[in-house]
C-alpha cells in the first residue's frame, strides 16, 4: 500500500464549479499536512498546509481528519487557472515529505 | 531573488554514460533535498542534506546514484552507469528549518536515458 494515495482522475469541471479531492495516508504518526499544486511541465509549489482544525485560503478550504488519516481539498467557484494537478503531500518523519501521484483538475469553460 | 537553480534544464544520452545534475539552492536555505518523478511512481524523495551534510539516502534507487554537496551553495547527483529506466525529471528542493516549511523547487532537470 502506498503511503499517501490519491485519485489519479483527472476531474472535469466547469467554470463555477466547487470540486473536492480527498487523500489517504498509511502513517498514524504522520506530523503535518500539506497540498502542492503543480501545473504541466513544472516544479511543484506549496498550495497550503493543512491544519487540524480546518483552514482556508480564499477558495480553497483544507480539512483533515486524523481518525480516519485523510485530507481533503475543497475548491470552491473553479476557475480555469485552477487546472493543475494538486499533490497531497504528508510530512511523518522530520524533514521529510512523502507526496501522493497527485489527483489532475480540468476545468473547462 | 534567484530561486532554486537547476542545470541541465534537459538531457539525453545512451545508456552506460554518466550523467552529472546540478543545483543551487536559494542563498540562506539550510536544507537541500533531491526528487525524481515519474508517472508510475510520482514524486519520490532520494535524499536530502542539512548544513551540507547527508541526512537522509533510504530514497537512493541503487548504488549506481550517488549525491553531493561541497558547500552550501552546490549540489549534484550523480548517475553512474545510466540506465533507460532512470528516466525521469529530477528536481531539487530548498528551504530553511526543514521540510514542514515550503520547499523551494527548480525547475527540474528531464533526463532521458535511450
Amino acid at each position: 500500500r502506498k503511503e499517501v494515495e490519491q485519485d489519479p482522475g483527472p476531474f472535469n469541471v466547469p467554470e463555477g464549479a466547487t470540486v473536492a479531492f480527498n487523500c489517504t495516508y498509511s502513517n498514524s504518526a504522520s506530523q503535518s499536512f500539506f497540498w502542492y499544486r503543480q501545473d504541466c511541465r513544472k516544479e511543484p509549489k506549496l498550495l497550503m498546509s493543512v491544519y487540524s482544525s480546518g483552514n482556508e485560503d480564499g477558495r480553497f478550504t483544507a480539512q483533515l481528519n486524523r481518525a480516519s488519516q485523510y485530507i481533503s481539498l475543497l475548491i470552491r467557484d473553479s476557475k480555469l487557472s485552477d487546472s493543475a494537478t494538486y499533490l497531497c503531500v504528508v510530512m511523518y518523519n522530520t524533514d521529510k515529505l512523502i507526496f501522493g501521484t497527485g489527483t489532475r483538475l480540468q476545468v473547462f469553460p | 531573488d534567484a530561486g532554486v537553480i537547476q542545470s541541465p534544464r534537459h538531457e539525453v544520452t545512451e545508456m552506460g554514460q554518466e550523467v552529472t545534475l546540478r543545483c543551487k539552492p536559494i542563498s540562506g536555505h539550510d536544507y537541500l533535498f533531491w526528487y525524481r518523478q515519474t508517472m508510475m511512481r510520482g514524486l519520490e524523495l532520494l535524499i536530502y542534506f542539512n548544513n551540507n551534510v547527508p541526512i537522509d539516502d533510504s530514497g537512493m534507487p541503487e548504488d549506481r546514484f550517488s549525491a553531493k554537496m561541497p558547500n552550501a551553495s552546490f549540489s549534484t547527483l550523480k548517475i553512474q552507469p545510466s540506465e533507460p529506466r532512470d528516466s525521469a525529471v529530477y528536481f531539487c528542493a530548498s528551504n530553511s528549518q526543514g521540510a514542514g516549511q515550503p520547499q523551494h523547487f527548480g525547475d527540474g532537470t528531464r533526463l532521458s536515458i535511450l
